[in-house]
Parts: structure tokens; sequence; C-alpha cells
């Protein structure tokens, strides 16, 4: 009963460096979110993807690129790592009603 | 774009009180959720509601689609040590923006035993 599972759990990056947060789902759900939560910001959208095969720019896209890989897999691109971009990163599910939330990566950018 | 109210942002409780939080919105959603999020996890679904007027309970909790379509609250009746966490709620509006799926900022509960 996997639900939506995130990988890496942690992870700390230099500025600059390059990474891919992945996120996969077995609820067979058309819609996939990223989000990325701060301290006192609440969750704020990245990107999302309705279907699979079209993704669309949320509240803060700049810095991130996605790829909606297949109906099951949703990932989230670092190409150049800067230190405003700790933070961390969920990845969400969704049908037509309920959203169903991974575990979480918690990126470091020193 | 569409946003949503939620209040309080935190509240520290005693052990055994009872507890209120809502969400207001300009729009209208179709569907309202609660999520809990515990350190370090990711957020929890605890209610989804979905049409206007509904009340629906999940033990101590209990939450209601606000008849307007436009708010939502959650009440937790006789706080306990581990209710501590962070509550969301979120609305979803079919045809929005953001996905469809709008959260607001949050409550911290924070219940002294």
């Amino acid at each position: 009963n996997a639900g939506v599972t995130q990988t890496p759990k942690f992870q700390v990056l230099k500025t600059g460096q390059s990474m891919t947060l992945q996120c996969a789902q077995d609820m067979n759900h058309n819609s996939m979110y990223w989000y990325r939560q701060d301290p006192g910001m609440g969750l704020r959208l990245i990107y999302y993807s309705a279907s699979e095969g079209t993704t669309d720019k949320g509240e803060v896209p700049n810095g991130y690129n996605v790829s909606r890989l297949n109906k099951r897999e949703f990932s989230l691109r670092l190409e150049s790592a800067a230190p405003s971009q700790t933070s961390v990163y969920f990845c969400a599910s969704s049908g037509s009603f309920e959203a169903f939330f991974g575990q979480g990566t918690r990126l470091t950018v020193v | 774009g569409q946003q949503l109210n939620q209040s309080p942002q935190s509240m520290f409780i005693q052990e055994g009180e009872d507890v209120s939080m809502n969400c207001t919105s300009s729009s209208i959603f179709n569907t309202w959720l609660w999520y809990k999020q515990e350190p370090g996890e990711g957020p929890v679904l605890l209610i989804a509601l979905y049409k206007a007027g509904e009340l629906t309970s999940n033990g101590r909790l209990t939450a209601q689609f606000g008849i307007t379509r436009k708010d939502s609250f959650l009440n937790i009746s006789a706080s306990i040590p581990s209710d501590v966490g962070i509550y969301f709620c979120a609305g979803r509006n079919y045809g929005g923006s953001q996905g469809n799926l709008i959260f607001g900022k949050g409550t911290k509960l924070s219940v002294k035993p």
C-alpha cells in the first residue's frame, strides 16, 4: 500500500549542482503536483500535471523543471541549485476528489 | 488568483479542550479537504467533504462544507497531545488554476498536557 513515494528523503547539494527529485504513485491518478514548504509559508505549488503529457506552472516555478514521464511518475529537476531552494519538497497525486502526499524530500543547498 | 484564508494561524490549548479552525474564500469550491501534518511527515488526509452543507466526522474530528461553498470548518473535540501538528484546508475548484487544488496556509496546533 505505497501510495505516493518520493526519493530521496534527504539531500545536500552545493550551489550550482543539479539533481532530480523522483515521485511515483500507484493509485492510477491523473493529476500530480510538486510543492515546496518553507517555515511559515505553507505549501506553495511549483508545478502540476493534470494528466500524462501535460505540465503547468504553479506559484513558484522559477529555477525548476518537471517531467511527467508516464501516468505514475512526475519528476522535479533543479538545474543549478541555489541556497534559496533549501526547502522541504512534497509530491502529491489526485484523482477526482482527494489528494495524497508523499513523505517529502528535505533539500539543503549550501 | 484564488486564495484560502485559514484561521487561526496558531493555537495553544490545554489537553481536553475543544478546537475550532476554519477556511474561507471568495471563490466557490466543489470539494473541501482537511489535512494534518506532523513534524517531519507529509500532510495526511483527515476528512473530505463533497457537497454544500455536508457534515462529516472522523473520530473526534468534525468538518463541515459551508452552505455557500466558500467556507469550511474543522472541530477537534477533547484534544489530546497527539493532536499536535499543522492542519491544512484545501479547496478543489474544477476548471480553476493551480491544478484545481488550493491550500490554506495552515493552523499550527499546540496542546499542553
